[in-house]
C-alpha cells in the first residue's frame, strides 16, 4: 500500500519529444508537489497545488504543464523535451494545514533525455 | 524567501560513533518548520526529523536529535550509534508556516565505515 506512487521510474527518451509523469497519494491529502532533482543532487520546488488549483509555480518553463484531475493525482506533462530537463523528479503531498507540515515523498522519476 | 546552506558536502563516521551535520538557514518568515531528510541509494527521501521554530526543546528521534539554535539560524543533525544503513544523503530543508514548499540545502553525503 503505497503512500505516494509515481509511474514511470525510469524515462528514457529522446530530444523533442513529449512525456508525461503521473502521481497518485492515498494518503487523502490536499496538496501535493513536483520537485526537480538535478545531477549534482540539488532539490527545488516545482509547482505546488491545493485542492486541484496550482498555488505555486516557481518560474518554470512553459513547456512543463501540470495537471490535477483530482485530489489525489497530480500529472506533469513536459512538451520538446531538452538535454537540461534530465533529472529526477520527485512527488510529495502533505496534508491540511491543520494536521502537519511534514512532505510525503513518491519514489521519484529518472528521466533521461538523449 | 528562505535559503538553506549545508557547507559539508561529505562526512565519514565509524560505525557505533556519532557523526554531527551542519545546516544554516535564513528566512524572512517569524514562523517556520525545519526538517532532516534522508536520501538512501534507493532514492527514496524519507524524513528523519521536524522541528518547529516556535518550540526551543531539541527534537529528537531515536538515534537522530537537533541542535536548533534560532538566533544562530543553526540546524544541525546528530547521529548517534551509527550503523551501516544511515549510510545516504541528507538534506537539511525549512518550510514557512504554510509549509507549502520546502526549500532544500545542498546536501550532505555521509558515509559509514565498519
Amino acid at each position: 500500500d503505497t503512500a505516494v506512487s509515481q509511474t514511470p521510474k525510469y524515462l528514457v527518451t529522446q530530444m523533442g519529444n513529449d512525456k508525461s509523469i503521473k502521481c497518485e497519494q492515498n494518503l487523502g491529502h490536499d496538496t501535493m508537489y513536483w520537485y526537480k532533482q538535478d545531477s549534482k543532487k540539488f532539490l527545488k520546488i516545482m509547482f505546488s497545488y491545493n485542492n486541484k488549483e496550482l498555488i505555486i509555480n516557481e518560474t518554470v518553463p512553459n513547456r512543463f504543464s501540470p495537471k490535477s484531475p483530482d485530489k489525489a493525482h497530480l500529472n506533469l506533462h513536459i512538451n520538446s523535451l531538452e538535454l537540461g530537463d534530465s533529472a529526477v523528479y520527485f512527488c510529495a503531498s502533505s496534508p491540511p494545514r491543520e494536521q502537519g507540515v511534514e512532505q510525503y515523498f513518491g519514489p521519484g522519476t529518472r528521466l533521461t533525455v538523449t | 524567501a528562505q535559503t538553506v546552506t549545508q557547507s559539508q558536502p561529505e562526512m565519514s563516521v565509524q560505525e557505533a560513533e556519532t557523526v554531527t551535520l551542519s545546516c544554516t538557514y535564513d528566512t524572512s518568515e517569524s514562523d517556520y518548520y525545519l526538517f532532516w531528510y534522508k536520501q538512501p541509494p534507493s532514492r527514496q527521501m524519507i524524513l528523519v526529523i521536524r522541528q518547529e521554530a516556535y518550540k526551543q526543546q531539541n527534537a529528537t528521534e531515536n538515534r537522530f536529535s537537533v541542535n536548533f539554535q534560532k538566533a544562530a539560524k543553526s540546524f544541525s543533525l546528530k547521529i548517534s550509534d551509527s550503523q551501516l544503513g544511515d549510510a545516504a544523503m541528507y538534506f537539511c530543508a525549512a518550510s514557512g508556516a504554510a509549509g507549502n514548499k520546502l526549500t532544500f540545502g545542498g546536501g550532505t553525503r555521509v558515509l559509514v565505515k565498519p
